[in-house]
């Protein structure tokens, strides 16, 4: 069972409109995260997460607002999309102050036309 | 701004023979280190961390540190098909928890 589950797998969108990408963890960890994949860029880190509360933010555009609901979610909304932001989206998650290696989703792949 | 620098870009090994990355960093606060592997479509795995000088196996795969030089590197043995991925180095410091990620290494193992 996938413990780390991202949703949805494939997202399609129109430029200028607005998504949410879905992130939940059962891995009882106590910080989650944001990373982007590209041509351009392997893997960039966007945001942390730990205990529901903003850790670190990497991302120029106040555009991509990550949402905690409950402390095992992160979900990434993004809006007025651009053609650049096409890219596949990872969640990840870690327990600081234990082994600290980062799990991750299987990604989000997101397009804009 | 602090960097790890990742090398070679890509790499083509024969199946069974060794394929080794390396990974050097910009600033000697880097003191935890992992290696990560991604195959296509899926999100990255973690392979190894290694956090003291020298070196760390498991199984087929062999890290190696040193702080003094800033360098850390990763080692597979008898190269599998199933080894062909993109490789990942990541390293943090003991001040934050920031992870800084190499650019990463495409590796083809040739059967």
């Amino acid at each position: 069972d996938p413990k780390i589950i991202q949703k949805p797998k494939y997202l399609v969108a129109v430029t200028g409109s607005e998504k949410i990408l879905i992130c939940e963890q059962y891995l009882g960890h106590n910080a989650m995260y944001w990373y982007r994949q590209s041509a351009k860029k392997p893997l960039e880190f966007m945001f942390s997460y730990s205990y529901q509360k903003l850790m670190d933010n990497q991302t120029a555009s106040s555009r991509f607002q990550p949402q905690s609901s409950k402390k095992n979610h992160l979900d990434l909304q993004i809006t007025a999309l651009k053609p650049d932001d096409s890219a596949t989206y990872f969640c990840a998650s870690s327990q600081l102050g234990g082994s600290e290696t980062l799990y991750f989703g299987s990604g989000t792949r997101l397009t804009v036309l | 701004q602090q960097k790890v620098q990742q090398s070679p870009e890509s790499l083509s090994v024969p199946e069974g023979g060794m394929a080794s990355f390396n990974c050097t960093s910009s600033d000697r606060n880097f003191q935890y280190f992992w290696w990560y592997r991604q195959h296509s479509g899926e999100g990255p795995k973690a392979l190894m961390s290694i956090f003291s000088d020298g070196d760390k196996k498991e199984g087929r795969f062999t890290a190696h540190l040193n702080k003094a030089s800033l360098h850390v590197s990763l080692h597979i043995r008898d190269s599998q098909p199933s080894d062909s991925a993109l490789y990942f180095c990541a390293a943090r410091m003991d001040s934050n928890y920031q992870l800084i990620w190499g650019s990463g290494t495409k590796l083809i193992i040739k059967p």
